[in-house]
């Protein structure tokens, strides 16, 4: 399975705009990129995803690079409630199963 | 909707019993997954279902722990018997067509084996 590589932790100001990385080199031409997040003590929530084209949705944008090897998750305005961790995910849709694979991802702090 | 149901929402045992973990999925919803949280290794895929067929338990610790899923409704994990290293948070995800790519959390049962 193709893996991604995102920090450890990063830390943001509140109402600043967040970028969350994500490098998954070995992504396949039928991966799609997601992205998660956890807040303290609940399961984890779909936040995006995409395949090629950058994305938009009311809780972020995604950016895709071109050659897919890299992505980008974008918080426009970080709040104290985006304090969480951030899991990007490939989710590989192959012929018989479809896997949905967890990273440590990436905890994030916002700064008051 | 009601969303992933998950019971119990805390479990405390001792070591050498029964454990049975409880899921009700989305309606409609044709996958369900079971992973597991821990601090040491993070969110861990355990099994998961199509349409009430196991399709992968490659991370199924060992023979102790088991998943059924008897209709499209229900699922259960059950870990017979027991141990203190078990104590985790066990998460149940349901997803929609594959084509939508989202997985719809439950809040999760917090197991600990004294």
């Amino acid at each position: 399975d193709a893996k991604t590589t995102q920090p450890n932790s990063m830390e943001s100001n509140e109402e600043e705009p967040v970028h969350l990385p994500c490098n998954h080199s070995t992504i396949s031409g039928t991966d799609y990129i997601h992205w998660y997040r956890q807040l303290p003590s609940q399961g984890p929530e779909y936040v995006i995803h995409g395949l090629t084209s950058n994305v938009n949705n009311r809780m972020a944008s995604l950016a895709i690079a071109e050659d897919r090897k890299s992505s980008t998750l974008i918080l426009h305005r970080a709040t104290l409630r985006d304090a969480a961790v951030y899991y990007c995910i490939l989710r590989d849709r192959g012929t018989s199963y479809d896997k949905v694979i967890f990273g440590p991802g990436t905890s994030l702090s916002v700064i008051p | 909707d009601a969303g992933v149901i998950q019971s119990p929402r805390h479990e405390v045992t001792e070591m050498g019993q029964e454990v049975t973990l409880r899921c009700k999925p989305i309606s409609g919803h044709d996958y369900l997954f079971w992973y597991r949280q821990t601090m040491m290794r993070g969110l861990e895929l355990l099994i998961y279902f199509n349409n009430n067929v196991p399709i992968d338990d490659s991370g199924m610790p060992e023979d102790r722990f088991s998943a059924k899923m008897p209709n499209a409704s229900f699922s259960t994990l059950k870990i017979q018997p027991s141990e203190p290293r078990d104590s985790a948070v066990y998460f149940c995800a349901s997803s929609p067509d594959p084509d939508t790519g989202e997985l719809f959390f439950g809040e999760g049962s917090r197991l600990t084996v004294l």
